[in-house]
């Protein structure tokens, strides 16, 4: 069965530090990816996707993150974070099936402190 | 542009009552799904339909059935809820080979 995992459930980084969230999948076939991001009591919303063009893809509000397949990650990063990006983050799969369904990852919740 | 619509927003149950999410999107996507969300779990998929007229489970679809009432309306009903159906509740859609758009969730509480 197709999985997604992302290390950390929680992390923590100062205003104005690096975001690294990591992403890794397991597929023989490199699916599609995404990164959602879910702020409190609201739906999720896409960040950035991967549909096998640029292996470097950028988003919304300054993250983006690199496809790397021999690895099988998926790591999203923001240069410099803000109170804002405080929120959770989760990295999802589409399968090359017939429902073509998502597969999600637990999810990593960000903090960011002043 | 509305999106995905879910109603009711919030709901409280007894144990055994029943209830219908009604979900309905005018993006006019082919795949809708129903998905719940408890902490640490990410979203589990209950039912999904690739297109109207089908439906097919997913993960977790015990305590639950779909209908897909036409290619807008997708609705999620538990017949006889349970403590452990407490959740929050997620429909979303989409085309094929890209991303899924989500409605803001229906919170649950069964008691």
């Amino acid at each position: 069965a197709q999985s997604v995992t992302q290390l950390g459930s929680h992390v923590s980084v100062s205003e104005g530090a690096l975001v690294l969230l990591r992403c890794n999948y397991s597929s023989s076939v490199p699916p599609y990816l995404f990164w959602y991001v879910q702020y409190p009591n609201q739906g999720l919303q896409l960040l950035l996707k991967y549909t096998s063009a640029a292996t470097l893809v950028k988003g919304i509000n300054g993250f983006e993150a690199e496809f790397k397949k021999s690895e099988t990650s998926f790591h999203l990063t923001k240069p410099s974070a803000h109170m804002s990006d405080a929120a959770e983050y989760f990295c999802a799969v589409r399968l090359h099936n017939y429902g073509q369904n998502f597969v999600f990852g637990p999810g990593t919740r960000l903090s960011v402190l002043p | 542009n509305a999106g995905v619509t879910q109603t009711p927003k919030f709901q409280v149950l007894k144990t055994g009552q029943s209830m219908t999410l009604q979900c309905a999107q005018d993006m006019n996507h082919n795949s809708m799904y129903w998905y719940r969300q408890d902490p640490g779990m990410g979203l589990r998929l209950i039912y999904y339909s690739a297109s109207e007229g089908t439906t097919d489970k997913g993960e977790v679809p015990n305590g639950y059935n779909v209908s897909r009432l036409n290619k807008r309306e997708f609705s999620l009903r538990l017949e006889s809820a349970a403590p452990s159906q407490t959740s929050v509740y997620f429909c979303a859609s989409s085309r094929m080979n890209t991303e899924a758009f989500f409605g803001q969730g229906t919170r649950l509480t069964v008691v």
